[in-house]
C-alpha cells in the first residue's frame, strides 16, 4: 500500500497563476482532509470531505476550493494565488472505523512569488 | 472558536531526561486527543493517543495523560535520546461529530547529547 500520496512535491507560483494539488490514497478511507502547515502556526485545516461527493471548510478555507469526485482523491485547488498561500500543503485521510488515527501524506512544498 | 494551546513552543533536555509538553483545549465536548512527531522536512506520525474515558496511556518512554475537568493533555517522554529530537503536535477532536482535528502550535524537543 502506498498510504496517502500528493501531487506535486514542490512548486513555485507566480502571483495569480493556478493550479491543482492531488492527494490519493489506496485505504478506502471515507475522510479525507488538506491542511497547511506555516511556521510557528502548527497545522490548519483548510477543508475536509467526510465522504465521496461531499466537502466542507475548515478554518482558513478563503482563496481554496476542493473536490472529491472519487473516494480516493481530493483534489485542493488555488484560482488566483497569492504570497500569503506559500506554505506546505498536507493531506490527511482516516477510516470511519473504530481507529481515529489520520494518515498523513508527504506534502507539497508551494512557493507563490 | 475552537482553540488548542501548546505549551512550551521550544524545550531543550539533555539525552536521559524527561520532557514533557502541555495542551489546553477549548471545546468541552473533545473526545479524542492524539500526539504526532513531525522530523524535519517528514509529513507528521502519530506518536500516541488517548480517548476521553481514560487518564492516561503509556506506550515504553513514552506516555499521554487527560484531566478532562481542567481540559489540559499532557506528553511525557521519559529518557529521552537524540533520535526524540523533532517538533511534537497535539491536537484535540470530535471525530464522531465535527470531523475537525484543532491542533496546537508545536513543541520544538532538542535533546542534547
Amino acid at each position: 500500500n502506498a498510504g496517502v500520496t500528493q501531487t506535486p512535491k514542490f512548486r513555485v507560483l507566480k502571483t495569480g497563476q493556478s493550479m491543482t494539488l492531488l492527494c490519493a490514497q489506496d485505504m478506502n478511507h471515507e475522510y479525507m482532509y488538506w491542511y497547511r502547515q506555516d511556521p510557528g502556526m502548527g497545522l490548519r485545516l483548510i477543508h475536509y470531505s467526510v465522504g465521496e461527493g461531499t466537502t466542507a471548510k475548515g478554518e482558513v478555507p478563503d482563496g481554496y476550493n476542493v473536490s472529491r469526485l472519487k473516494k480516493q482523491n481530493f483534489l485542493l485547488g488555488l484560482e488566483s494565488a497569492a504570497p500569503s498561500q506559500t506554505s506546505v500543503y498536507f493531506c490527511a485521510s482516516r477510516s470511519t472505523g473504530g481507529s481515529y488515527e489520520q494518515y498523513f501524506g508527504p506534502g507539497t512544498r508551494l512557493t507563490v512569488t | 472558536g475552537e482553540n488548542v494551546e501548546q505549551h512550551p513552543s521550544t524545550l531543550s533536555v539533555q539525552e536521559g531526561d524527561s520532557a514533557v509538553i502541555k495542551c489546553t483545549y477549548s471545546d468541552s465536548a473533545s473526545n479524542y486527543f492524539p500526539w504526532y512527531k513531525q522530523e524535519l522536512g517528514k509529513r507528521p506520525q502519530l506518536i500516541i493517543d488517548i480517548r476521553s474515558n481514560v487518564g492516561e496511556k503509556k506506550d515504553q518512554r513514552i506516555a499521554v495523560t487527560l484531566n478532562k475537568t481542567a481540559k489540559h493533555f499532557s506528553l511525557h517522554i521519559t529518557e529521552t535520546q537524540p533520535e526524540d529530537s523533532a517538533v511534537y503536535f497535539c491536537a484535540a477532536s470530535r471525530p464522531s461529530g465535527t470531523y475537525k482535528y484543532i491542533f496546537g502550535t508545536g513543541t520544538r524537543l532538542k535533546v542534547l547529547a
